[in-house]
């Protein structure tokens, strides 16, 4: 799987959009760009994920630019529970098979002002 | 209830013992993992799962082995516990590679 580059830390002010970037840029045409936080030392919580195009849930936005060599994580409206490390994976996808796991960064810790 | 459960969530353990960490689920995914994490560090992967006849190493396996007792069931054991497996410990499932993760809750292990 490509290696990404996030920046250690960041931080933002509550009611803001908070914009986490990730470099990827040795991504290949099959690989995935997935966001997951971690609050504190619970579970990894996923967030979003794409391929090529820009997606939006309920959680985020996910901004891939056109030679997919980067992205950013949106957070609209940014809460004090939005603190977390967040890290950026690209992924392999082999639905049916082949090697699988997350492989995790340092990520970025984001904290949130209020 | 979790739909990822990991026993126990706090274990201390003397070094040379043998320890293990289970893991059930109630998402009826195929796919298993069991992660660990390091202070300061992002998780590494140690095995994973397809099935309950596909097991797999990961990143890092030494020191590790598992059981898929059934598709619900996938548990990790450190055969002789030393102070450097101390860390935090997930498991997870997915659907498929391409879908997302979910996480249990983590066990924190200490080896003394």
């Amino acid at each position: 799987d490509a290696k990404t580059t996030q920046p250690p830390s960041m931080d933002c002010a509550e009611g803001r959009a908070a914009n986490l970037p990730c470099n990827h840029s040795t991504i290949s045409g099959n690989e995935y760009v997935y966001w997951y936080r971690q609050i504190h030392s619970q579970g990894p919580q996923y967030i979003i994920h794409g391929l090529k195009n820009n997606e939006t849930n309920e959680m985020a936005s996910l901004i891939i630019t056109e030679d997919r060599k980067s992205s950013t994580l949106i957070l609209p409206h940014a809460t004090l529970r939005d603190t977390a490390v967040y890290y950026c994976i690209v992924r392999v996808a082999f639905p049916g098979g082949g090697a699988d796991g997350l492989t995790f960064g340092k990520g970025t810790h984001l904290i949130i002002q209020p | 209830d979790a739909d990822v459960t990991q026993t126990p969530r706090n274990r201390i353990t003397k070094t040379g013992k043998r320890i293990m960490l289970e893991c059930s689920q109630t998402k009826g995914h195929d796919r298993m993992y069991w992660y660990r994490q390091d202070p300061g560090l992002g998780l590494r992967l140690i095995y994973y799962s397809f099935d309950v006849k596909d097991i797999n190493k990961g990143e890092i396996s030494d020191g590790y082995s598992v059981s898929r007792q059934a598709q619900a069931k996938f548990s990790l054991s450190l055969e002789s516990a030393i102070p450097n497996q101390t860390a935090l410990y997930f498991c997870a499932t997915s659907p498929s590679s391409t879908a997302e993760t979910f996480f249990g809750q983590g066990t924190r292990l200490t080896v003394v």
